[in-house]
């Protein structure tokens, strides 16, 4: 069946690591994107790409970078830089700019030890 | 500023006992409303895409429905496993990016 992969689903970073989320989609969506998910707040974007090599900054990319190489593939760098990494994150794919449902993957909690 | 408005953000229901769950919204060319339904830890999973003021659509014991100015996701006669939190979405005109209200969180008791 057609989806989207995220690994790991438990993810413990230590104070100025930089740590990588997988995603992975055989949905053969053209458009990919990363959320934060906290506690009592919507979903925040952090980066989208509508097409393989280019993507876009979001509401909230410091402290993130992504890269797009593969159209299967959106990974997300939570760097040093990111002062309050802790949260749930969540990648997401869709056919394309018009207004489809987005197809999410089941999450990665990441937390800062 | 565009804006999306859940409430109430928390509701707790006795089986079979039937409430709407209501999102606001103040976007300007509305391109689509969007329901999402999110389990504990999990990703949220999509129920409906609305268009158009006056469109509704079902799946099961939900039903939603729109207007200019707010959309309701009706739930009848709930059952225990409809306990979730239920995401509302909003795409306007020009915008490849919706905006997620917080949500509401749904408890059935048995």
């Amino acid at each position: 069946d057609g989806g989207i992969t995220q690994s790991p689903k438990y993810l413990f970073r230590k104070e100025g690591q930089n740590v990588t989320l997988s995603c992975e989609q055989n949905l053969n969506h053209d458009a990919m994107y990363w959320y934060r998910q906290d506690p009592g707040q919507g979903l925040r974007l952090i980066y989208y790409s509508q097409i393989v090599n280019d993507f876009q900054k979001g509401d909230i990319a410091e402290g993130y970078s992504v890269s797009r190489e593969k159209k299967e593939s959106f990974p997300l760098t939570v760097t040093s830089a990111q002062k309050n990494p802790t949260a749930f994150y969540l990648c997401a794919s869709s056919a394309g700019s018009l207004p489809y449902g987005y197809t999410f993957g089941s999450g990665t909690r990441l937390t800062v030890v | 500023e565009d804006q999306v408005t859940q409430s109430p953000e928390a509701l707790r229901l006795q089986e079979g006992e039937s409430s709407s769950l209501n999102c606001s919204y103040t976007v300007s060319g509305l391109r689509g409303l969007f329901w999402y339904r999110q389990d504990p830890g999990k990703g949220p999973e999509f129920l409906f895409t609305l268009y158009s003021a006056g469109e509704e659509k079902e799946k099961e014991r939900l039903k939603a429905t729109l207007t200019k100015k707010e959309s309701f996701l009706h739930i009848t006669a709930p059952k225990p496993e409809d306990s979730a939190t239920y995401l509302c979405a909003v795409q306007k005109g020009g915008s490849y990016i919706p905006t997620f209200g917080r949500g509401t969180s749904l408890i059935v008791h048995p």
